[in-house]
């Protein structure tokens, strides 16, 4: 149980175009989901948190603008990269957080996403 | 802010030794959560073990458990029989209690290789 996924795995996009990532939760509900990015070698960086029916908390020195995240419904977030450049080329997690029980105190982590910005 | 420190960026331990890994954070709250995450290079992350910081007993799974020091801020992570599966980046985290929790605060990771 508290399966994550992603989609794509893999996007090599253009410089300038947008690109959207995909987070569900496939077999419970997520209240919150978050947004993270990893550098090769690094931590994750949190860039956002995002409730179901409400806008996103960013973190500070996340631009909204560039970064838009979606929570739509209780099981899918999106996160859209607009007018990539290549230095947003990066990997890019999501996790899930549950509404109840133990689901509520962890965070289920996606697959994560490769960015490539050519 | 919440801190989350590893010290150990990289550690090797021979197949089937034992290696405990550091963490240290810094909080002034009494009620929190603290995690060992495991990052295979399929980079999924993977749940390795939880401790609540109001249990005394430390955590165990397998063969994995924790060394948790709350007055010292210190949450160690002991491997028991290393595995070559084990081989991956460990990251420590800490998030608050409560319902309304915000966010992972998560250390900088520890690269662990097996040596067969």
């Amino acid at each position: 149980g508290a399966v994550v996924s992603q989609h794509p795995s893999w996007v090599i996009c253009k410089s300038g175009t947008s690109v959207k990532i995909e987070c569900r939760s496939l077999d419970f509900q997520a209240t919150t989901m978050f947004w993270y990015r990893q550098f090769p070698k690094q931590s994750l960086m949190l860039m956002a948190t995002s409730n179901e029916g409400s806008k996103a908390t960013y973190e500070q020195g996340v631009e909204k603008d560039k970064f838009l995240i979606n929570h739509a419904s209780l099981t899918l977030s999106t996160l859209t990269v607009t007018s990539a450049h290549p230095e947003d080329s990066s990997f890019y997690i999501c996790s899930a957080r549950g509404t109840s029980g133990r689901l509520s105190y962890e965070q289920y982590f996606g697959p994560g996403t490769r960015l490539t910005v050519t | 802010a919440q801190t989350v420190t590893q010290s150990q960026p990289e550690m090797s331990v021979q197949e089937a030794e034992t290696v405990t890994l550091s963490c240290t954070y810094d909080t002034s709250e009494s009620d929190y959560y603290l995690f060992w995450y495991k990052q295979p290079p399929s980079r999924q992350m993977i749940l390795v073990i939880r401790q609540e910081a109001y249990k005394q007993q430390n955590a165990t799974e397998n063969r994995f458990s924790v060394n948790f020091q709350k007055a010292a801020k210190s949450f160690s992570l002991k491997i028991s029989d290393s595995q070559l599966g084990d081989a991956a980046m460990y990251f420590c985290a800490y998030r608050s209690g409560g319902y309304n929790f915000n966010k992972f605060y998560f250390g900088s990771g520890t690269k662990l290789n097996v040596k067969p």
